[in-house]
């Protein structure tokens, strides 16, 4: 089992500019969660998928946050355009939303840094 | 909504002391409860969970033990190691998937 794994590993990048984060959740995993984790605001939800359908985006901060699930086995979150206070790092996480217990397993993160 | 808090942000023990890490919810209605361990450089990892039909469950060296009538969850760690230093979190997770994290505690193992 290869678990979450997210792309790129690390992103810098400058103000304006367009970033895109990968993830492919674990085979068999039926919902899809990207969180931001700062030091100021913790694990912070954005935006969660169920059967490859935004169920609740009201974490996402603004417009310039778009999240896509085209198939089950991989998502995007995309900034555009990107702003310093978006420094942060983004997980994706995976889970089976279902009868029993479903804890989230996360990726290694995609630490983003906008100057 | 949730909200999510943890009593202690710090928590430094001795190696092979037990270690408790303490945990409060505030919607009575929850029922499934999960804590994560959060190395440096690395995304939360289940340690171990409960549901509210439970008050207590044990896994290798941890025990989670729940009190529903105070909303009170807490992580029991026996014999902690230094293998054992990370952030930990607590969090609830609601009907429709959704999970609420507490903001961590650090726990220091000194040898």
């Amino acid at each position: 089992d290869a678990g979450v794994i997210q792309s790129p590993r690390h992103e810098v990048t400058e103000m304006g500019q367009e970033v895109t984060l990968r993830c492919k959740p674990i085979s068999g995993h039926n919902s899809l969660f990207w969180y931001r984790q700062t030091m100021m605001r913790g694990l912070e939800l954005l935006i969660y998928f169920n059967n490859n359908v935004p169920i609740d985006d009201s974490g996402m901060p603004e417009d310039r946050f778009s999240a896509k699930m085209p198939n089950a086995s991989f998502s995007t979150l995309k900034i555009q355009p990107s702003e310093p206070r978006d420094s942060a790092v983004y997980f994706c996480a995976s889970s089976l939303i279902g009868d029993g217990n479903s804890p989230l397993h996360f990726g290694n993160g995609t630490r983003l840094t906008v100057t | 909504g949730e909200s999510v808090g943890l009593h202690l942000p710090t928590l430094s023990v001795q190696e092979g002391d037990n270690s408790i890490i303490n945990c409060a919810y505030s919607n009575s209605a929850s029922d499934y409860f999960i804590w994560y361990k959060q190395e440096s450089g690395k995304g939360p990892q289940f340690i171990i969970d409960i549901r509210s039909n439970m008050d207590k469950r044990q896994g290798q060296r941890v025990t989670v033990l729940l009190n529903k009538t105070v909303k009170h969850l807490s992580l029991q760690i026996a014999a902690t190691q230094p293998g054992d230093s990370a952030v930990y979190f607590c969090a609830v997770r609601g009907k429709a998937g959704k999970s609420t994290f507490g903001d961590g505690t650090t726990l220091t193992v000194k040898p």
